[in-house]
């Protein structure tokens, strides 16, 4: 089954780093980019930026780009939402989903991980 | 602020068809294909449609999708109570290099 799983919850206070983690199986890693959305509360779904695997080609969404960092480690099918200094605005929940082309441009994310809820709060 | 506009809620009675519509650009829905997805309450988004029209395994045929120049919509046709969910389409843009989401509608069954 082609999954991917990601850590659990985080409680942090305002000024931590936080790093959070999807790992993907039942398929070969560095052969599809993996992708972060947010979804603040109550809010909508916001891609984050993607990221392939195989050599760490990052794209950032224009909103993310100096906010994040994404990072993958294909040794162990891994990859990473960091914050090296949290706010209390990046309270939300974050998905990795794995992403597939098609053909005309197509590009659509699947399957998601069940998210990992961060709260940042002092 | 997303770049692709879709109606803030739709609704309708049980076997009633439902339309969702997603406005974008000509660097997004104008030039890529257009995926939908169902985020059922407190649940993780899923696939719904692919490349524009596509069903995944598994999702059932009352749910279509299309798009015409820098439009897309999705249709449920007869409409079921665990239908009740947040509808999001999505493209990739060319000018952002991004993926980009709708801003979602709230289905409502009466």
């Amino acid at each position: 089954e082609v999954q991917v799983v990601q850590s659990g919850a985080e409680v942090k206070k305002p000024g931590e780093s936080l790093k959070i983690s999807c790992k993907g199986s039942g398929y070969r890693f560095i052969d599809y980019w993996i992708g972060w959305v947010r979804q603040m509360p109550g809010k909508g779904l916001e891609c984050m930026g993607i990221i392939a695997p195989g050599d760490s080609d990052t794209r950032y969404s224009p909103s993310f780009q100096g906010q994040v960092t994404i990072s993958a480690d294909k040794s162990i099918s891994t990859a990473y939402l960091q914050w090296s200094s949290l706010k209390a605005s990046d309270t939300g929940m974050y998905y990795c989903a794995r992403l597939l082309h098609g053909t005309s441009g197509s590009r659509w994310f699947d399957p998601w991980g069940q998210g990992t809820l961060v709260t940042v709060s002092s | 602020q997303s770049v692709l506009t879709q109606p803030p809620s739709a609704s309708g009675t049980p076997g009633q068809r439902v339309t969702i519509s997603c406005s974008g650009s000509s660097s997004n829905i104008g030039r890529n294909s257009v995926n939908w997805y169902q985020q059922l309450p407190g649940t993780t988004p899923k696939l719904l449609i692919y490349s524009n029209n596509q069903r995944p395994s598994g999702v059932p045929d009352r749910f279509s999708g299309s798009n015409s120049g820098t439009s897309a919509s999705l249709a449920i046709s007869g409409l079921q109570s665990e239908d009740e969910a947040d509808y999001y389409c999505a493209a990739w843009d060319d000018s952002l290099n991004a993926y980009v989401f709708g801003t979602g509608t709230k289905v409502t069954v009466l």
